[in-house]
């Protein structure tokens, strides 16, 4: 019931598509949903984060949708550009408890 | 404005040896964490803790030990490295376990390890 899936494992996109990351859950006591970003050799860092309050935030190119009723929610990342390449996390959180974190998606964006 | 320090970033050790993977933030963070990252299975918690002199397991804590003296410092010990340690560690901290208004995790940089 902790467990956060993602998909898919690794996707290629074209620079200017759309890249889309998808992620379940099954505790619905999480209020917090994060997703993070880490390039090659680095860490990871908080890109986007939304509560289940609202069905869609969006921070420049990048957009998470979220459905609280499928227990489901996405990254999206408009016009995709080389230097999204990276490994995109999702995760679920809630107060008192550990993040749980998806098992992470490689994305690349030909030039 | 350092976050979260971790050392050594590479380290090459031999099998049986014991070795500290040193972390150290300078938010005042209550929370920090060890997480390991292999190919395939995400981010691993290994233990945790929510505030000095307190410390828990995570997922996979068998081989590693921790101790929480400090707020600042939260140091991760290989007992006895052996090759299914072999892997990319994480250190992180946050205001506090779990979420509250405006909290979120902040990772260290990695440190690479291998055991041969």
């Amino acid at each position: 019931q902790q467990q956060v899936k993602q998909s898919p494992q690794s996707l290629i996109v074209q620079k200017g598509g759309i890249s889309i990351i998808n992620c379940a859950y099954e505790n619905t006591a999480f209020d917090y949903f994060p997703w993070y970003q880490q390039f090659p050799g680095k860490g990871p860092a908080l890109l986007i984060a939304i509560r289940p309050d609202v069905s869609e935030k969006k921070e420049g190119r990048f957009t998470i949708s979220f459905n609280k009723s499928a227990k489901q929610f996405s990254l999206h990342i408009m016009d995709s550009q080389p230097g999204d390449s990276a490994t995109y996390f999702c995760a679920a959180a809630r107060a008192g408890q550990n993040f749980v974190f998806g098992p992470g998606t490689r994305l690349s964006v030909l030039p | 404005n350092a976050g979260v320090t971790q050392t050594p970033k590479f380290q090459v050790l031999k099998t049986g040896q014991s070795m500290t993977l040193q972390c150290a933030q300078d938010m005042n963070h209550e929370y920090m964490s060890w997480y390991r990252q292999d190919p395939g299975m995400g981010l691993r918690l290994i233990h945790y803790s929510v505030g000095a002199g307190i410390t828990d397991q995570g997922e996979v804590p068998n081989g590693y030990n921790v101790s929480r003296s400090t707020t600042e410092d939260f140091p991760l010990r290989l007992l006895s490295a052996a090759p299914s340690q072999t892997s990319v560690y994480f250190c992180a901290s946050s205001s506090l376990q779990g979420t509250s208004s405006g909290n979120t995790i902040y990772f260290g940089e990695g440190s690479w390890l291998t055991v041969v």
